[in-house]
């Protein structure tokens, strides 16, 4: 595998549900990303991690919460979404230690159906 | 305000024309960077070229050129020799901030078509 992988591609869940994203990177970077992007609105930063610590929470509701175990996986465990969580979910890793920031790799992302 | 303002949400070219796709940053801070990426109808965002606000030069990527006027806080791209294959959603994004992964703003994109 190279760059970075996010399975699955497609997921169909109710709302009662639990069920989790997962993010690797095959890249050797040190942060990675949650990106959501809805129909019709810009791209929205979930989650920044740097050296498996979060740096970033950009007021995300707890339904949402991840998980960074080491440098290569990121995960985004979901539970109790609503409708409106529908979108297609990106992961995202760099290579980052002071400015200038390296560029974003993205995964094909995670295309998110809420019933 | 927003950081990332793109004015064009659709754009057309005629196959082997030059194109321009326009975007504007707010930022405070002195250090940030500016990229380009593409997302085809598949949906993976691909990096195109990026822009160091120290960098005196416009960068160059190919085909891309980045028009990077720091007064007016444009960073505008540029395509030349258009291919069908360059019909996509065009993002630009401005990283900045203290922390070692910066904070990542992305404008709302332009639809490129690209006519034979």
């Amino acid at each position: 595998e190279t760059g970075v992988t996010q399975t699955p591609r497609h997921l169909v869940m109710g709302m009662t549900n639990k069920k989790s994203l997962k993010c690797e990177q095959h890249l050797g970077h040190n942060a990675m990303y949650w990106y959501k992007q809805s129909a019709k609105k810009p791209l929205e930063l979930m989650f920044v991690y740097s050296l498996e610590e979060r740096v970033e929470n950009n007021s995300v509701p707890s339904r949402f919460s991840p998980e960074c175990p080491n440098s290569s996986h990121l995960f985004l465990h979901l539970h109790t979404l609503q409708p409106e969580d529908s979108a297609l979910y990106l992961c995202a890793s760099s290579q980052d230690r002071q400015r200038p920031f390296g560029e974003q790799f993205f995964g094909p992302g995670t295309r998110l159906t809420v019933l | 305000a927003q950081k990332i303002t793109q004015t064009q949400p659709g754009m057309f070219v005629q196959e082997k024309e030059a194109v321009t796709l326009d975007c504007t940053y707010d930022t405070s801070d002195q250090s940030y960077g500016l990229f380009w990426y593409k997302q085809p109808s598949s949906g993976e965002m691909i990096f195109l070229i990026y822009q160091g606000s120290y960098d005196e030069q416009n960068a160059t990527e190919g085909r891309y050129s980045l028009n990077f006027q720091k007064a007016r806080k444009s960073a505008n791209l540029v395509i030349s020799a258009s291919q069908l294959g360059d019909s996509a959603m065009y993002f630009c994004a401005m990283r900045e901030g203290n922390t070692n992964a910066g904070k990542s703003t992305f404008g709302d994109g332009t639809t490129l078509t690209v006519k034979p």
